[in-house]
């Protein structure tokens, strides 16, 4: 068990529609990452939060957003979903202490029908 | 941008014998680099990390090499084990973290 949690395990839906996808980090972690990986591809990075304020960004859409909140958890927002938005969804946490070693969460494997 | 490399997106093993993951990259920047280790439905979980200051690092069966004037580094399990069918990811990290596409690691019993 990494400590990371996501919620939630599977979500089903139908293309055009949105979703949020809700991730907490170790306890006291201030880094939150995003991650997606389709179809055993690679892992895709998404965006990073730092301690409530955007770090960095990777290959995200414009449909997707993120967010995290005070009590650092975090939320993947994707809209507009598309059949080619199936995949599994990975949050990770890091600590402040370098290497920044990432945990990653259990993974929401999303499917659009 | 891929700034890290895994250019076998697959390999099969025997049981007993090695397996060598290889990862590149380019990015010089980089001076820590971490092995993941991932099973289906599962997030990818730490397996064994080196510091740019060493070329070696050893846990058990897990050894990981780097090559720092190739920007190259390895990971070397020996010997392999069913269990160890997995995908395994290479990771470097500067001030941040950049991952491979992973190779995918079948040990045949």
């Amino acid at each position: 068990d990494s400590g990371v949690t996501q919620t939630p395990k599977h979500l089903i839906t139908a293309t055009g529609q949105r979703v949020t996808l809700r991730c907490s980090p170790r306890s006291g972690d201030l880094s939150v990452y995003w991650y997606q990986q389709s179809l055993d591809q690679g892992l895709q990075f998404l965006i990073q939060y730092y301690n409530g304020e955007e770090r960095a960004k990777g290959n995200i859409l414009e449909r997707f957003s993120a967010q995290q909140f005070p009590d650092l958890h975090s939320e993947l927002n994707l809209s507009s979903l598309e059949l080619g938005d199936s995949a599994l969804y990975f949050c990770a946490s890091s600590s402040t202490i370098y290497p920044y070693e990432q945990y990653f969460g259990p993974g929401t494997r999303l499917t659009v029908t | 941008d891929q700034q890290v490399k895994q250019n076998s997106p697959s390999l099969s093993v025997q049981e007993g014998r090695i397996s060598i993951l290889n990862c590149d990259y380019t990015n010089s920047m980089f001076d820590y680099f971490l092995w993941y280790k991932k099973y289906p439905a599962e997030g990818p979980t730490f397996l064994i990390s080196i510091s740019s200051i060493k070329d070696k690092n050893e846990d058990g069966r897990f050894t990981v090499f780097l090559n720092k004037s190739a920007k190259h580094l390895s990971l070397h399990i020996v010997p392999s084990q069913p269990g160890d069918s997995a995908v395994y990811f290479c990771a470097a990290s500067a001030y941040d973290m950049r991952f491979g596409a992973g190779t995918r690691l079948t040990v045949k019993p």
